[in-house]
């Protein structure tokens, strides 16, 4: 059973340009969380979604960001006219339906120049 | 909102020596979960403690949890080269909205072992 696959492990986008980030959960989960981790910092959540559904957005910024978890295919987190401070590292985590712990994908490194 | 606070924020000690890291957090929990980071690498899940257990152990870890002081522990004895690197708490909340699991990070303690 794979673990948790996220691509690119690494994105090199200059200001104004998009970004996607891509979340493959751990076969049989259907939760994926998106979390956004600033160097030197702890994990922030930004969205929790369920196949075809957005559950909680609370974390996500009202501008340039959305999560979609389609009926087939990875969860994407797409970033809008990326500017500088969206440089971080975002990790997509997956559970299965009942049950609170969360396994991680090695997360996407984004940079912006 | 509630949050994990980790302290200390950093931890430095020797080869075999035990590792105390500590967690605090504000508001009601269901369960409270421990998470390490190596350096630029993703999370690896350690434990996870419900709010109506005390004490749980897994290989050299022991975690305790006191839900009337809103703290947690994790322990790490005789502690390993290898077990450098970030440790993180996490709780969801109880009552979440819509059945929501989201976790709250704290900021972690970053802990090195000497050889």
């Amino acid at each position: 059973n794979a673990g948790v696959m996220q691509n690119p492990r690494h994105l090199v986008r200059r200001r104004g340009q998009e970004a996607r980030l891509r979340c493959s959960p751990m076969k049989g989960h259907s939760h994926v969380y998106w979390y956004r981790q600033l160097p030197e910092e702890g994990l922030k959540f930004m969205v929790y979604l369920q196949k075809e559904n957005i559950i909680d957005e609370s974390g996500m910024p009202k501008e340039r960001f959305s999560a979609e978890f389609p009926k087939e295919g990875p969860s994407i987190l797409r970033i809008q006219q990326v500017v500088r401070g969206d440089s971080a590292a975002y990790f997509c985590a997956s559970s299965p339906p009942v049950d609170s712990k969360q396994f991680f994908g090695p997360g996407t490194r984004l940079t912006v120049l | 909102s509630q949050q994990g606070e980790e302290d200390p924020q950093a931890l430095s000690i020797q080869e075999g020596e035990n590792a105390t890291m500590n967690c605090s957090y504000k508001t009601s929990i269901n369960n409270l979960q421990w998470y390490r980071q190596n350096s630029g690498r993703g999370l690896v899940h350690l434990i996870l403690i419900r709010s109506n257990e005390r004490e749980k152990h897994s290989g050299r870890l022991r975690v305790t949890l006191d839900t009337s002081k809103k703290s947690s522990s994790l322990l790490i004895t005789a502690s390993r080269a290898a077990d450098t690197a970030s440790y993180f708490c996490a709780t969801d909340g109880r009552g979440s909205t819509k059945g929501a699991q989201k976790l709250v990070f704290g900021q972690g303690t970053r802990l090195t072992i000497n050889p």
